[in-house]
């Protein structure tokens, strides 16, 4: 089964921190995604990576930055937490070859911004 | 700029009533379209739909993609409360890099 795990659960952080949230993969994956969830707008892309020190924006990236340094972590980065940043964050991974558009998520960090 | 709308936003159904989803899209360069379903956290995948698979059945879920209208309906028969979930669709796009572009889900809850 793959499997792709999330740092933490639940966030809580101040306006103005540096925020990260990590996302590990054990199947060797090479597609790497994080989105963010809000009612009413759905899951959208914010950036993802196809390799190692790769990295794509996605629909909304700014605000946010990522880091691949190695193939299973993908890390989601906030420079400056604002409240607008509250949501939910969801990572995802998918295979090389065929199938690679099915996607396998994590179970979400839920952060809040004070 | 792609587009992905699922109808209805919500529902609510008793328990053996037959449900469908739907999902309309407006893609550039159409790669293919899967549905998940969501509950309390992670979205877990049930169906990709391409134009050389336009019909997947899976128990009591089955989706079907209409190539020419641009849609594809996702059909619960004999719902139970486990079903109760936010159902997503998403889209790939040829030029997208197998991100999905999904729609902003139909919430389903089945009532005893």
């Amino acid at each position: 089964d793959v499997k792709v795990t999330q740092s933490s659960r639940y966030l809580v952080k101040r306006t103005g921190e540096k925020v990260f949230l990590e996302c590990v993969q054990d199947m060797d994956h090479e597609n790497m995604f994080w989105y963010r969830q809000d009612p009413g707008l759905g899951l959208r892309l914010i950036y993802f990576s196809y390799d190692v020190k790769m990295k794509e924006k996605g629909d909304i990236p700014e605000g946010y930055s990522v880091s691949r340094e190695k193939k299973e972590r993908f890390s989601l980065i906030l420079e400056s937490a604002s409240t607008n940043q509250t949501s939910m964050y969801l990572c995802a991974s998918s295979p090389p070859g065929q199938g690679q558009e099915t996607q396998y998520f994590g179970p979400g960090t839920r952060l809040l911004v004070l | 700029e792609d587009k992905v709308v699922q109808s209805p936003l919500s529902l609510v159904v008793h328990e053996g009533d037959t449900v469908t989803l739907n999902c309309s899209y407006e893609v550039t360069n159409f790669r293919s379209l899967l549905w998940y379903k969501q509950e309390k956290k992670a979205p877990t995948f049930l169906f990709m739909l391409t134009s050389s698979g336009i019909e997947k059945k899976s128990g009591r879920l089955s989706s079907i993609l209409d190539k020419k209208e641009l849609s594809s309906i996702l059909n619960i028969t004999a719902t139970q409360t486990g079903d109760s979930a936010i159902y997503l669709c998403a889209v790939v796009a040829s030029n997208s890099g197998y991100a999905l572009n999904f729609g902003k889900g139909t919430s389903l809850l089945v009532t005893p």
